[in-house]
């Protein structure tokens, strides 16, 4: 089973600070990278879908940076709002499928 | 953008009874739907992909005759979980790509929370 780490967990920001995850995954067979954003019973939501080394993606404060050689991706949120509150899920697609990590859950405080 | 509804949000049952959820595509064709189910503090592990009009792919370790899918329409795939048992109990959510690729974005349904007792 192919190991992909998010980290942190879990984060508490104030309203405005700006805040940065990780996503870690295998680099070998590498094809796309995906985010998604989850609020609390609503359906996921994509952000992202990276397929090249160096890539990097925005949409609106958010932005994407990916490193597929060293296996990894960092998710931004400039000037951090309250409706940013989610969990963030990375997922690369490998072996014929998207691989989920468990998420880093953000709570932004105004 | 797409939108995918599943129903039913939640549902509980008594042990051995069949539950069947629903995973609708309502305003795009979804060829290809997959399944997937988070425990708790765990990931969303894929159990299978419904494909319109032929059987289903499951992945290792999920039993196929438990885990019964039918994708009989363009826009719908049910997944129902025969002979539930309290290990069943899990959140189910389907997810499905415009394009019908796997490695395309997904469209989410919101999920279903089953509880067998």
């Amino acid at each position: 089973i192919l190991n992909v780490e998010q980290s942190p967990q879990s984060l508490h920001v104030q309203e405005g600070d700006s805040t940065n995850f990780t996503c870690s995954f295998p680099s070998s067979n590498f094809y796309a990278l995906h985010w998604y954003r989850w609020e609390t019973a609503k359906s996921p939501e994509a952000l992202f879908v990276m397929t090249l080394n160096g890539d990097e993606k925005k949409k609106g404060r958010i932005s994407a940076t990916l490193n597929t050689k060293e296996g990894y991706s960092y998710l931004y949120i400039k000037g951090s709002q309250p409706e940013d509150s989610a969990t963030y899920l990375c997922a690369p697609y490998n072996t014929d499928k998207l691989i989920f990590g468990t998420g880093t859950r953000l709570q932004v405080f105004p | 953008g797409a939108v995918v509804s599943q129903h039913p949000s939640w549902v509980i049952c008594k042990s051995g009874t069949s539950v069947k959820i629903e995973c609708r595509s309502l305003d795009f064709q979804a060829t290809t739907m997959f399944w997937y189910r988070q425990f708790p503090k765990q990931s969303l592990m894929l159990m299978a992909t419904s494909n319109e009009g032929s059987k289903a792919t499951y992945e290792q370790g999920v039993e196929k005759d438990k885990f019964l899918i039918n994708h009989a329409s363009l826009t719908l795939s049910t997944l129902t979980v025969t002979s539930a048992h309290p290990e069943d109990s899990s959140f189910y959510i389907c997810s499905a790509p415009i394009s019908g690729r796997a490695m395309d974005t997904q469209y989410f349904g919101p999920g279903t929370r089953l509880t067998v007792l």
